[in-house]
């Protein structure tokens, strides 16, 4: 199987802080997708990212940034100035091209402490 | 906007009793349709996928099955519970041209306790 790993079950950080959530994929595919997800308290997960697996290039998107590394199967996922509602479970995921399988890894608890 | 409507949002059954979760969506005509199932402590699970009414593609054996009966309506039953179907059932849907890459959106989720 064509794992995502996710190897932080866990953080805490004070509010303020800056906050790094590390992916690593493995793929056999040319052309795949990296996804984020965050599932906060709620349980509904809300699509935060997408990015193909042609485009390096490194994302900003207010406080959130990624940084995609094809050179070591990396798609992580740093948070700026974390807050209080950034608190959640982040989702890293890939699928290949053609596949409706999303590939989830087990997620990484976010607590962003007041 | 579309929006999509799961329910119920919690559920207690007992073991070999049947289940029926229900989802649908607005918004959107043709939709790509998901259910995943999420245990504690694991990540997300894809059980089945629809493209179409009638289309059902199943991921993984299991004791569970999948039904679309209107084109934004998506079904997840079974017909006798076991103590492993308990865990965090989350239904999804992508648009049609999308449903290869992924872009998904998620309802609320049910959380299913068999005892």
């Amino acid at each position: 199987a064509q794992k995502v790993t996710q190897a932080q079950t866990e953080i805490s950080v004070v509010e303020k802080e800056d906050v790094t959530l590390d992916c690593v994929y493995e793929t056999r595919d040319t052309t795949y997708y990296l996804f984020w997800y965050k599932q906060p308290p709620s349980g509904e997960l809300v699509f935060l990212i997408r990015r193909n697996s042609f485009d390096e290039q490194n994302e900003i998107s207010g406080r959130y940034s990624w940084n995609f590394q094809k050179s070591t199967s990396s798609f992580n996922f740093t948070i700026t100035a974390s807050q209080v509602v950034d608190s959640a479970v982040y989702f890293c995921a890939r699928s290949g091209a053609g596949s409706y399988q999303l590939t989830f890894g087990k997620g990484t608890k976010l607590s962003v402490i007041p | 906007s579309q929006t999509i409507h799961q329910w119920p949002a919690t559920l207690v059954q007992p073991v070999g009793s049947p289940l029926s979760l229900e989802c649908t969506v607005e918004g959107t005509s043709n939709p790509n349709l998901y259910w995943y199932r999420q245990a504690a402590g694991r990540g997300l699970q894809l059980l089945f996928y629809s493209v179409g009414i009638g289309q059902i593609s199943s991921e993984v054996p299991q004791n569970l099955s999948a039904s679309r009966p209107q084109d934004r309506q998506f079904i997840l039953s079974s017909k006798k519970l076991l103590l492993s179907d308990s865990g965090f059932y989350l239904c999804a849907w992508s648009a049609h041209a999308d449903g290869q890459d992924g872009k998904l959106f998620f309802g609320s989720g049910t959380q299913l306790s068999v005892l």
